[in-house]
């Protein structure tokens, strides 16, 4: 069974700091997508890594592939208040649904 | 574009009555996929279509469920007789034909359904 697995699940961090959320998945793929959702809202795609080595970056974060490992990151750096949100990773078996990570809920206080 | 259209938005009612959630696609998208998010059990495939066509309806939880696609344009996804365990987000998604791009999922912004 295909599995996808986040952590940490929940991270409290201070304003200012960098952290890294971490996605390892238990199948060969070479797609996975980043979403963050505010609470009460829906799913927003952040971005979309399609091959091993991929790095892409947006604002204060910036989101890396490893399909050898099997991992995903996503870092933060430099934590404002507006990055608080549930980020959640999904991996492309190659089939036509994504499988979803459990979400990281993130909260940057100051 | 104007994205994944859900409607309702909220729906309240009470146990045992039918309930109907509707869902427009992005116009073009081949791909329709009815997703349920509860605090316990996360973000859970119910089906999934192509072309109109069900073709994964594996996380549909049991015969009271049940979810079409006429067109290219609707689905639905009605739920009889509900129960209070259904209360949740029910959210609906679509992306393009597979190697046309990033084969990204869209989603709607979710009905959000409470069954007293």
């Amino acid at each position: 069974e295909l599995k996808v697995e986040q952590n940490p699940l929940f991270l409290s961090m201070q304003e200012g700091k960098n952290y890294t959320i971490y996605c390892n998945y238990s199948t060969t793929s070479d797609r996975l997508y980043w979403y963050r959702q505010d609470p009460g809202k829906s799913l927003e795609s952040l971005f979309v890594l399609l091959s091993n080595g991929a790095v892409k970056q947006e604002g204060r974060l910036m989101a890396s592939l490893d399909t050898k490992a099997r991992l995903s990151t996503l870092h933060i750096t430099a934590a404002v208040h507006d990055l608080s949100a549930t980020y959640f990773c999904a991996v492309d078996p190659n089939t036509d649904k994504l499988i979803f990570g459990t979400g990281t809920r993130l909260q940057v206080f100051p | 574009d104007a994205g994944v259209i859900q409607s309702p938005r909220h729906e309240v009612t009470e146990m045992g009555q039918e309930v109907t959630l509707r869902c427009k696609p992005i116009s073009g998208h081949d791909y329709l996929f009815w997703y349920r998010q509860t605090m316990m059990r996360g973000l859970e495939l119910l089906i999934y279509f192509n072309n109109n066509v069900p073709i994964d309806d594996s996380g549909m939880p049991e015969d009271r469920f049940s979810a079409k696609m006429p067109n290219a344009s609707f689905s639905t996804l009605k739920i009889q007789p509900s129960e209070p365990r259904d209360s949740a987000v029910y959210f609906c998604a679509s992306r393009p034909y597979r190697g046309t791009g990033y084969n990204e999922q869209f989603f709607g912004p979710g009905t959000r359904l409470t069954v007293l």
